[in-house]
C-alpha cells in the first residue's frame, strides 16, 4: 500500500519570505499524481498544485512550485512571497492511476504553516 | 469551477439517534463520491467510496452497517450515521469525483459536516 510522509508537522515564515514543505511517499508504481491540498480554518480543502508523475517538469502555479524528485520519492512545495492568506494546514497526498476504480487519495499527516507578520 | 456543497455544515444529535449528511455535485455528475473523516488536527481518513447505483466499498476498519452511505444519483451521496455515540463526534468531508478521461478524474471536495454526539 502506499504511504504519504510529511515530517515537519509545523513550521512558520515570516510574511514575504519563502518557505519548502517537505513530503515523501511509498510506491511501487510508476503512474500516479501528486497533490499539495490547502486546509485554511474554515476546514474547506482546496488544491494547491497537481503533479503527474510521468512529468519531468515540475509544476507551478503562481507563487506555489513543487520540487518533485520521482527516484527519491520526494515531493516538496516551495511558497514564494508568503502572505498571511497563506496560514493553513498543507496536505501532501498520492493518487494512484493504474486502475480506474481504484484512485482513492492517500493523505500524509500535514504540515501547519504560520505566516508571521 | 466545480462545487460540492455538504449539509448540513452543523449537527448535534443525541447518543443513539442516527443522523444524515448529505453531499452534492452542483455543476457536474459526479460518478464517484469519496467520504472521509477528520479528527482534530489530523489527516483526513478516508472511510469509503461509493459510485453511483451500487454498493460502497468500505475501508478496512469502517464499520458498514454504522456509516450508511447511499449513492443514488449523479449529483448525491449521503452518509447516515446509525446509533451515533460521542466517539462518533468527528469532521465528515466528502468528496466528488467526474468521470472523464485522462486526467480529468479529480477530485473536489465539499466543506465538511461537523457532528457532534451528545
Amino acid at each position: 500500500a502506499q504511504t504519504v510522509t510529511q515530517s515537519q508537522p509545523e513550521m512558520s515564515v515570516q510574511e514575504a519570505e519563502t518557505v519548502t514543505l517537505s513530503c515523501t511517499y511509498d510506491t511501487s508504481e510508476s503512474d500516479y499524481y501528486l497533490f499539495w491540498y490547502k486546509q485554511p480554518p474554515s476546514r474547506q480543502m482546496i488544491l494547491v498544485i497537481r503533479q503527474e508523475a510521468y512529468k519531468q517538469q515540475n509544476a507551478t502555479e503562481n507563487r506555489f512550485s513543487v520540487n518533485f524528485q520521482k527516484a527519491a520519492k520526494s515531493f516538496s512545495l516551495k511558497i514564494s512571497d508568503s502572505q498571511l492568506g497563506d496560514a493553513a494546514m498543507y496536505f501532501c497526498a498520492y493518487r494512484s492511476d493504474l486502475i480506474q476504480g481504484a484512485q482513492k487519495l492517500v493523505f500524509g499527516q500535514g504540515t501547519r504553516l504560520t505566516i508571521n507578520p | 469551477g466545480a462545487v460540492v456543497s455538504q449539509h448540513p455544515s452543523w449537527v448535534i444529535c443525541k447518543s443513539g439517534t442516527s443522523v444524515k449528511i448529505e453531499c452534492r455535485s452542483l455543476d457536474f455528475q459526479a460518478t464517484t463520491m469519496f467520504w472521509y473523516r477528520q479528527f482534530p488536527k489530523q489527516s483526513l481518513m478516508l472511510m469509503a467510496t461509493s459510485n453511483e447505483g451500487s454498493k460502497a466499498t468500505y475501508e478496512q476498519g469502517v464499520e458498514k452497517d454504522k456509516f450508511l452511505i447511499n449513492h443514488a444519483s449523479l449529483t448525491l451521496s449521503t452518509l447516515t450515521v446509525t446509533s451515533a455515540h460521542p466517539e462518533d463526534s468527528s469532521f465528515y468531508i466528502c468528496s466528488a469525483r467526474a468521470g472523464g478521461s485522462g486526467s480529468s478524474y479529480e477530485q473536489y471536495f465539499g466543506p465538511g459536516t461537523r457532528l457532534t454526539v451528545t
